[in-house]
Order: C-alpha cells, then sequence, then structure tokens
C-alpha cells in the first residue's frame, strides 16, 4: 500500500509569490488532514477534510491559504501572497476510521 | 485551553542511557494519547499510543504509561542507541474527528 505522498518536498520561494502544496492521500481514506510546524515550535492542525467537504478549517490562520480536495482525491494548499511566517514544514495525513499516516512534509521558506 | 506541554530540548545522551521525555496535557475528559517520532529526512510516525487512563503504551523498547492523575504521559526508554536520534512529539485526540493537538517537541542527539 502505498503512503501519504506530499510533493514538493522542498519550495523556497519570495515574499508575495504563490505556492502550492500537493498531498494525495492513501487510496480509500476519507479523512484529510494539514498540519504545519513552524521553526521549533509544535506542530498546529490547519484543517480537515472528509470526502472533498471542508469539516473543520479552525486552523487556517488567514485568508491567503486556500485548500482545496478535488473529488475526495488529492488536496491542495494554496499560499497566495506568501508571507515569511509562512515558512514551515506543511504535513498532511490521512486515515480511515482511527489511526493517521503522515506524509513525509513540504518544507516551505519563504525568503 | 487544550495543550500539550513537553519538556524543551535539544536533549543529548550517550549511547545505553536513560530516556525520560516529559509530557503533560490539559483536557475535559480522558482524550487518547501519542507519541509521534520524526527521523531525520523522514515523515510523522506512530511510536505508541494510550486510549485510556492506566493504559501503557510501548514499542521498539520505548513506553509511556496514561496518568490521569498526573494528566502525563511520559515517554521511557531503557537504554538508547545512536538510531534513537530523531524529534519525538506528544499529541493527544482533541475530538473524534480525528485532530491532533501536539506539543513542540523534543529533539533527542544520542552520541556512541
Amino acid at each position: 500500500e502505498a503512503g501519504v505522498t506530499q510533493f514538493p518536498s522542498h519550495s523556497v520561494i519570495e515574499k508575495g509569490q504563490t505556492v502550492t502544496l500537493r498531498c494525495d492521500p492513501i487510496s480509500g481514506h476519507d479523512n484529510l488532514y494539514w498540519y504545519r510546524r513552524v521553526m521549533g515550535k509544535e506542530i498546529k492542525f490547519l484543517l480537515h477534510f472528509v470526502k472533498e467537504s471542508k469539516q473543520d478549517e479552525s486552523g487556517m490562520p488567514n485568508n491567503r491559504f486556500l485548500a482545496e480536495r478535488t473529488g475526495g482525491t488529492y488536496s491542495t494548499l494554496k499560499v497566495q501572497p506568501a508571507e515569511l511566517e509562512d515558512s514551515g514544514v506543511y504535513f498532511c495525513a490521512s486515515s480511515q476510521l482511527y489511526g493517521y499516516t503522515f506524509g513525509s512534509g513540504t518544507r516551505l521558506t519563504v525568503v | 485551553g487544550d495543550s500539550v506541554t513537553q519538556m524543551e530540548g535539544p536533549v543529548t545522551l550517550s549511547e545505553e542511557a536513560f530516556l525520560t521525555i516529559n509530557c503533560t496535557y490539559t483536557a475535559t475528559g480522558y482524550p487518547s494519547l501519542f507519541w509521534y517520532v520524526q527521523y531525520p529526512g523522514e515523515g510523522l510516525q506512530l511510536l505508541l499510543k494510550a486510549t485510556k487512563a492506566d493504559d501503557k503504551g510501548s514499542n521498539k523498547g520505548f513506553e509511556a504509561t496514561y496518568r490521569k492523575e498526573t494528566t502525563s504521559f511520559h515517554l521511557e526508554k531503557g537504554s538508547v542507541q545512536v538510531s534513537d536520534s530523531a524529534v519525538y512529539f506528544c499529541a493527544r485526540l482533541y475530538n473524534q474527528g480525528g485532530k491532533l493537538i501536539f506539543g513542540q517537541g523534543t529533539e533527542l542527539s544520542v552520541k556512541p
């Protein structure tokens, strides 16, 4: 069984640019989560999809972040325009019932 | 509010030393508790979990006991190895929707 795949693994962009992160969950997993770890701090929840619907987006920091999940399969997280404080590692996870599988994360650096 | 607090790192130990990483949580009720590990260059992996009070989770020589009296879930290992060098995260389940609340992570470095 393939795991959760995230890409790119690294992205360096300039302040004001747009970046799109992608997550491919495990096939058949209805639940998809995005988390973020800003340098040295805790991993924080961003949002939760159930299939294509946003179940909980209480952790999204502001309206520069837009998450979508096309047809209940892969998900994208777009940051537009990126700010310096958006730098960090973005993790995606999927689950069916209980038990998460995390991806390797995307390290985003905004310069 | 709901939070997870774990001891700050980095922690540096010699091989075969005893490891304790403290973790405490705040919550209403008794949420499931987890320890995740991130090895260099890899994603988060579940290390162990406990779903109710007094449960002990264990895996790869690591153990943690769910203590409701002290709202703690400390991670222990009797003899660490160089290969245990990683960042360890304590987490609790927020609600049945599956959202996790994490601590800030503790970086462990084990020297030969």
